[in-house]
């Protein structure tokens, strides 16, 4: 089974600065992929970066970056230059390749709050 | 075009009642997800149509829960003898096709039901 674990429910950080949120995930699997998602106070979950497990390099989009270790099964987000909008939850989550359902699992998620 | 819809926003009932939940995907998207989402957690799989056939029901946490989708666009999540655990927010999510992680999932802003 795939479990994902996010160990800070709740970070801050000054407008204009960098944070970074933590995910470790647990898998047998050799070939999978990775997500962060965003969900703001309206609920709907949008799509922040994907990683896919077979590529060394670190995924980016703009400001967010990971930092993908794969032995370590490590997979957090670098956010840079941090904006009020950033404010929302954030979900590390995890798909099987082989999965021919495309199901996530998700994990408990990190209350970012940007300060002005 | 419009994005997943999700209808009520908020559904209030009481114990032992019957309800439905439903999901309107983005047009054309033959792929459709429900997930559950208990407070501070994150979302949890249900489950996964192709179409109007429900590829996978394994999510389903018992016989009080069944989904349809019969001509493969809404879909409603039904909910029978509801319980005070069953309260949470559901998600509804649909991707163009299944079967890739390439074919991003897009989420509605979910249904919250309290059951009393």
């Amino acid at each position: 089974a795939q479990t994902v674990t996010q160990s800070q429910p709740e970070m801050s950080v000054q407008e204009a600065e960098t944070v970074t949120l933590s995910c470790t995930y647990d898998t047998s699997e050799s070939n999978y992929y990775l997500f962060w998602y965003k969900q703001p106070p309206s609920r709907q979950m949008i799509l922040v970066i994907r990683q896919e497990a077979y590529k060394q390099q670190n995924a980016t989009e703009n400001r967010f970056s990971v930092n993908f270790q794969k032995a370590a099964k490590s997979f957090s987000l670098k956010i840079s230059d941090s904006q009020l909008g950033d404010t929302a939850m954030y979900f590390c989550a995890f798909m099987n390749r082989l999965n021919t359902g495309n199901q996530f699992y998700f994990g408990t998620g990190t209350s970012l709050t940007v300060i002005p | 075009g419009a994005g997943v819809s999700q209808t009520p926003s908020n559904k209030v009932t009481e114990k032992g009642k019957y309800v439905e939940l439903r999901c309107d995907p983005i047009s054309g998207h033959t792929a459709l997800y429900w997930y559950r989402q208990s407070l501070g957690q994150g979302p949890e799989f249900l489950i996964y149509f192709q179409g109007t056939g429900a590829a996978d029901d394994s999510g389903l946490p018992n016989d009080r829960f069944f989904a349809v989708r019969p001509e493969g666009s809404v879909s409603t999540l039904k909910i029978q003898r509801t319980e005070r655990g069953d309260s949470a927010v559901y998600l509804c999510a649909s991707s163009r096709t299944g079967g890739s992680p390439y074919n991003e999932q897009f989420f509605g802003p979910g249904t919250r039901l309290t059951v009393l």
